[in-house]
């Protein structure tokens, strides 16, 4: 695998219920990103964690639960939701802030999250 | 604080045509300037980017951008549109403090006509 990958790519759900979206990077990075998309809307950050630390948390809903148990590795679990939390949810990975790098981030393919 | 204006939010184009896509930022401190592009039902994947070298940026699929501090804009242009250019359109922007956030546009959607 290269770049980053996201799994599940689609996914229903339904209020109740309880899921994890997860994200890997294979590029050595150490600083990773949870994004929401939703139609007609702009891109929200919804998380930031650099090598390994939450640094951002954007008053997202505690029904959204972030983890990052390494650089490669990110989490969202989903409890709870409600029918406005669907979206397409992206993964991105970058360089760590003070490593003098220029901080693109590469983006996974999303997972389209539906809730019912 | 950094923050980014696309001018337009749909823009269409004969196959053929010049493209030209806005995006005009705000930054207190000096930027890095980046165009990504995103097809239907998937990830946002990185265009061009500005990192204070030369001011004229040239990126992947024939797109490239101009950084003109004194107008504080970064537009995209690609002087042949192609079909397959049919896309959204982000610009995004971060400043050069050791912070590693973007800061990105509401997006243009691009249109082909054949």
């Amino acid at each position: 695998e290269t770049g980053v990958t996201q799994t599940p790519r689609h996914l229903v759900m339904g209020m109740t219920n309880k899921k994890s979206l997860k994200c890997e990077q294979h590029l050595g990075h150490n600083a990773m990103y949870w994004y929401k998309q939703s139609a007609k809307k702009p891109l929200e950050l919804m998380f930031v964690y650099n090598f390994k630390e939450q640094t951002e948390n954007n008053s997202v809903p505690s029904r959204f639960s972030p983890e990052c148990p390494n650089s490669s590795h990110l989490f969202l679990h989903l409890h709870t939701l409600q029918p406005e939390d669907s979206a397409l949810y992206l993964c991105a990975s970058s360089q760590g802030p003070r490593t003098g790098s220029s901080y693109e981030q590469y983006f996974g393919p999303g997972t389209r999250l539906t809730v019912t | 604080a950094q923050s980014v204006t696309q001018l337009g939010s749909h823009v269409s184009v004969s196959e053929g045509a010049l493209v030209l896509l806005r995006c005009n930022y705000s930054s207190s401190v000096p930027p890095y300037l980046f165009w990504y592009v995103q097809y239907p039902n998937q990830g946002l994947q990185l265009l061009l980017k500005y990192t204070s070298a030369a001011t004229l940026v040239k990126g992947i699929n024939g797109f490239e951008a101009e950084f003109k501090k004194s107008e504080t804009s970064f537009h995209l242009t690609k002087p042949s549109a192609h079909m397959s250019d049919a896309a959204e359109y982000f610009c995004a922007v971060t400043g050069r403090t050791g912070a590693n956030n973007l800061f990105f546009g509401t997006g243009t959607r691009l249109t082909v006509i054949p």
